[in-house]
């Protein structure tokens, strides 16, 4: 299985300032037909996770322009330009290339 | 908007069948865009992804419970279903379906994009 380690587990922000979130996987997760399928989901307390970003960098509808995705091969970052309240939550990479599915264990962002 | 319900036991004894069903509203299962798929969350724990299937028909389990887990699908009625047998108090979990999405059959997951609300599942006797 593809193992994704995130980095760091617990991030204290300060409201309006940035945060990353770090996510490397095992193996490459380039695709054969050349795409790259990380992802980035958010899970607000006692809500459901919500896609935030796909393929790396491509915004789900709805989704501030604060949070954005980079990365290549295996190395991949999740920014928030500007840490709100409503951003407080858990955040998971998962990776869609290879069989099975898996995630990263989470990054717990909250507000200082 | 599409929705998805899950619906099932809340409580299941050890050694048993969990079975639960996930019921697609607001469009079609039979979608040549999507795998659907269940994803559990052990309580204060992380996301595991359990398994999918294509409206096909075609599944993918998690080699971690794969001896144990069965997904099937029922387009007449657009619904699909999971059943985890021989349960242990380690199946405990927040189970959720979602709808994947995927560029064409056979491509990587542009990850799950459409959520059930989750339903919580307790093994215990």
């Amino acid at each position: 299985d593809v193992v994704m380690t995130q980095s760091p587990l617990s991030l204290p922000v300060t409201l309006g300032q940035p945060a990353s979130i770090s996510c490397r996987s095992s193996q490459s997760l380039v695709y054969s037909d050349g795409n790259t399928y990380l992802n980035w989901f958010q899970q607000r307390p006692g809500q459901s996770p919500r896609r935030l970003i796909y393929k790396v960098s491509n915004w789900d509808s709805g989704v501030p322009d604060r949070f954005s995705g980079s990365g290549s091969g295996t190395d991949f970052t999740l920014k928030i330009s500007r840490v709100e309240a409503e951003d407080v939550g858990v955040y998971y990479c998962m990776q869609g290339t290879h069989w099975p599915r898996t995630f990263g264990q989470g990054t717990k962002l909250e507000i200082k | 908007q599409l929705q998805l319900q899950e619906s099932g036991p809340g409580l299941v004894k050890p050694s048993e069948t969990l079975s639960l069903t996930c019921t697609v509203s607001g469009g079609s299962i039979s979608s040549s865009s999507y795998y659907w798929g269940w994803i559990r969350q052990p309580p204060g724990k992380g996301l595991e992804w359990i398994g999918s299937i294509y409206y096909s028909g075609s599944t993918y389990y998690n080699p971690s419970l794969k001896s144990r887990v069965t997904i099937s699908v029922d387009t007449s009625k657009n619904q699909f279903s999971l059943k985890l047998s021989s349960v242990t108090a380690a199946d405990t979990a927040v189970y959720y379906c979602a709808r994947d999405h995927i560029d064409y059959y056979g491509s990587g997951s542009e990850g799950m994009d459409v959520w059930g609300q989750g339903t919580t599942v307790t093994v215990s006797s």
